[in-house]
């Protein structure tokens, strides 16, 4: 079978830096995305990491490591508009998007 | 249409009857999906197509038919709803390509009673 983790909700104030982490238990995975959505609307896509390592997009920066099964989101320079549901999403070798339960961030002033 | 467009916004539907949630995308994407999404499950597969012609089986296909007569039309059809079917649902396209993003319509909210 094929489940993503990450945590429910984190907190964190504007400016500041949060890392939301998604670890994966699955076979025959491949790549690990990342989406963002705004109080139950579309969900957007944010990034994707086929191959190991560090990938980074203006303020938001995307990291795998496929040994660990691990990955994490990393949000800087938090502002308000932030605060949003994200969520992991892992490809499988049919390319279908297996989700994570979500994450709600709250950006606080 | 730009993106995704999906009919109708909310539904509140009898159990039993049917319902055809509709779906159309002008991106000319040739693989196409709906998730439905419920509270602290995050979005699950329903079915999928690959292309015009060829539909998939998702996480959670039951209950649920699809059908795929051309590239930009992909309706999700409930033959006789259930309570458990209450949820959003979403539509999404994608192309093939590296970054193999989705993107998603705006969702139907549906409550079957």
């Amino acid at each position: 079978g094929q489940s993503l983790e990450q945590p429910s909700e984190v907190t964190a104030v504007e400016g500041a830096i949060v890392q939301i982490n998604c670890t994966y238990q699955t076979s025959g995975f491949y790549g690990l995305s990342w989406y963002q959505q705004h109080d139950g609307g579309a969900p957007t896509f944010l990034s994707y990491n086929a191959l190991d390592g560090l990938e980074e997009t203006g303020r938001f920066s995307s990291f795998l490591s496929r040994s660990d099964s691990y990955g994490y989101l990393l949000l800087q320079e938090l502002q308000m508009k932030d605060s949003a549901s994200y969520f992991c999403a892992g490809y499988n070798q049919g390319g279908k998007l297996i989700f994570g339960q979500g994450t709600e961030l709250s950006v606080k002033p | 249409i730009a993106g995704i467009t999906q009919a109708p916004t909310s539904q509140i539907l009898a159990a039993g009857r049917r319902m055809t949630l509709r779906c159309t995308q002008d991106m000319r994407h040739n693989a196409m999906y709906w998730y439905r999404q419920d509270l602290g499950l995050g979005l699950r597969l329903i079915h999928y197509s690959n292309t015009a012609g060829t539909t998939g089986k998702g996480e959670v296909p039951d209950g649920y038919s699809v059908s795929r007569a051309n590239t930009d039309d992909f309706p999700l059809t409930l033959a006789s709803a259930v309570p458990s079917q209450t949820s959003v649902y979403f539509c999404a396209s994608s192309e093939a390509g590296e970054n193999n993003e989705q993107f998603f319509g705006p969702g139907t909210r549906l409550t079957v009673l």
